[in-house]
């Protein structure tokens, strides 16, 4: 595609609820990442994958976080028994080399 | 771990004036920085990417510089226009599989 795209661009859980983000990325695009900003701050780092080897997953906050990009192209970002501290928007970016394109973004909020 | 820095957090200028944004970054060994623009709800747009070796990059209205020795990036955005606001995030490439992002330059151009 033409950019990178995420879905869904809104999501409500429920504390406790597991969630699925989905990230497409510039095809033929090698690199993969995975960000969270919460409001008012710069992106924080959360994983990176470089094709369908997750390379760099020291950003993930905790162990109910977990990221798969299993042919090396499309990518999800799951979430498990959310809880209220994970509200967030979550970006994902895909390059070529180091210049960095990003998605919409995904804003999660778990009530 | 990097630390970016950038100042002012917000800042209001009236139209037609320029911009000067300022990012610093406390590990010199950096491998390329890029500046990004993010409207309100949205994701990141790409604006510039500048090279390690580099000094100036520039695209229109915009220029950035890049000081590795003392760890500074300077934006300027000339003749503003109030389609110019937005917030303004300078990141740093650590390698190529990791951006540290500042918080970033909340900008208003007033007509």
């Amino acid at each position: 595609g033409a950019g990178v795209s995420q879905s869904p661009r809104y999501k409500v859980a429920k504390r406790g609820q597991d969630v699925a983000l989905r990230c497409d990325p510039i095809s033929g695009h090698v690199s993969l990442f995975w960000y969270q900003q919460a409001l008012g701050q710069g992106p924080e780092f959360l994983t990176y994958f470089q094709n369908e080897a997750q390379l760099d997953k020291s950003g993930l906050p905790s162990d109910r976080f977990f990221a798969e990009r299993p042919e090396g192209s499309v990518s999800t970002l799951k979430i498990q028994r959310t809880q209220q501290e994970d509200s967030a928007v979550y970006l994902c970016a895909s390059s070529q080399g180091t210049e960095a394109f990003f998605g919409q973004g995904t804003r999660l909020t778990v009530v | 771990k990097q630390e970016v820095t950038q100042i002012p957090a917000a800042l209001s200028v009236p139209e037609g004036e320029n911009l000067v944004l300022n990012c610093s970054f406390t590990d010199s060994a950096i491998y390329n920085l890029q500046w990004f623009r993010q409207d309100p709800g949205k994701g990141l747009t790409s604006l510039l990417l500048i090279q390690s070796s580099q000094r100036e990059q520039t695209s229109g209205r915009l220029n950035a510089s890049l000081d590795k020795s003392s760890g500074r990036s300077t934006l300027y955005i000339a003749a503003s226009q109030p389609g110019d606001s937005a917030t303004y995030l300078c990141a740093v490439w650590e390698g190529n599989n990791r951006l540290a992002f500042g918080k970033g330059n909340q900008v208003v151009v007033i007509p």
